[in-house]
């Protein structure tokens, strides 16, 4: 069964500090990832994505996420966060083999102090 | 220009009432999802039409039909509304094939069965 696991429902970092938001799947194909965030009452807008090929990907807003094989996972990194990056951030999987369907972990809230 | 949209965006109505949402694209993609975010923000796919064919249907009370006109538009019918149908709808898009797969969300039809 395919799955996809946030392990932190919530996270709280300084303004400026770093960030890393975990992100583990269970796949029986090749997937591929993305990286969502939600704004309160919007939709989801797409962060970044990694289909094949170099396994360290930039998004926008200045995130980054790596991909690694052998520990399925794909984590979130943003090097100095900014208050308005406070929003429910959302892994997701898909693959071609399942219809392009995606799996969506099930979101981790990240809190900016100032 | 909005990619993915979405009406209505807000949908409030009595248990066993039918309703429609309706999500149009102008992206040129050839695929469209359903996905509902329940209360506790956890998305799950309910669709997915290729070039107006069902491609998948998870598993969806009989009372959900899909209906898509053609590639740009996917609709979405409830009959017999039930409280347990109070949740977010979200359309997406993307393309099938050709290794873009990533999906474009709309807004969200925010509905809430009384």
């Amino acid at each position: 069964a395919q799955s996809v696991t946030q392990p932190d429902i919530h996270i709280t970092v300084s303004e400026g500090a770093s960030l890393e938001l975990r992100c583990n799947y269970s796949y029986g194909a090749t997937p591929y990832l993305f990286w969502y965030v939600q704004s309160p009452g919007q939709g989801l807008q797409l962060l970044l994505k990694y289909f094949s090929g170099d396994t360290l990907v930039q998004g926008i807003k200045g995130f980054e996420a790596e991909f690694k094989r052998s520990q399925s996972s794909f984590n979130l990194r943003k090097p100095s966060v900014h208050w308005s990056d406070a929003a429910e951030y959302f892994c997701a999987v898909g693959a071609v083999e399942y219809g392009n369907k995606l799996v969506f972990g099930a979101g981790t809230i990240l809190r900016v102090k100032s | 220009d909005t990619a993915v949209s979405q009406t209505p965006k807000y949908l409030v109505t009595q248990m066993g009432n039918d309703k429609s949402i309706k999500c149009e694209q102008n992206l040129g993609h050839d695929t469209m999802y359903w996905y509902k975010q329940d209360s506790k923000k956890f998305l799950k796919i309910m669709f997915s039409y290729n070039n107006k064919e069902l491609i998948i249907n998870e598993t969806v009370p009989n009372r959900f039909s899909p209906k898509s006109p053609d590639k740009a538009h996917l609709n979405l019918h409830i009959n017999s509304l039930e409280l347990g149908d109070s949740a977010v709808y979200f359309c997406a898009s993307s393309q099938a094939y050709g290794g873009r797969y990533e999906q474009y969300f709309g807004p969200g039809t925010r509905l809430t069965v009384t």
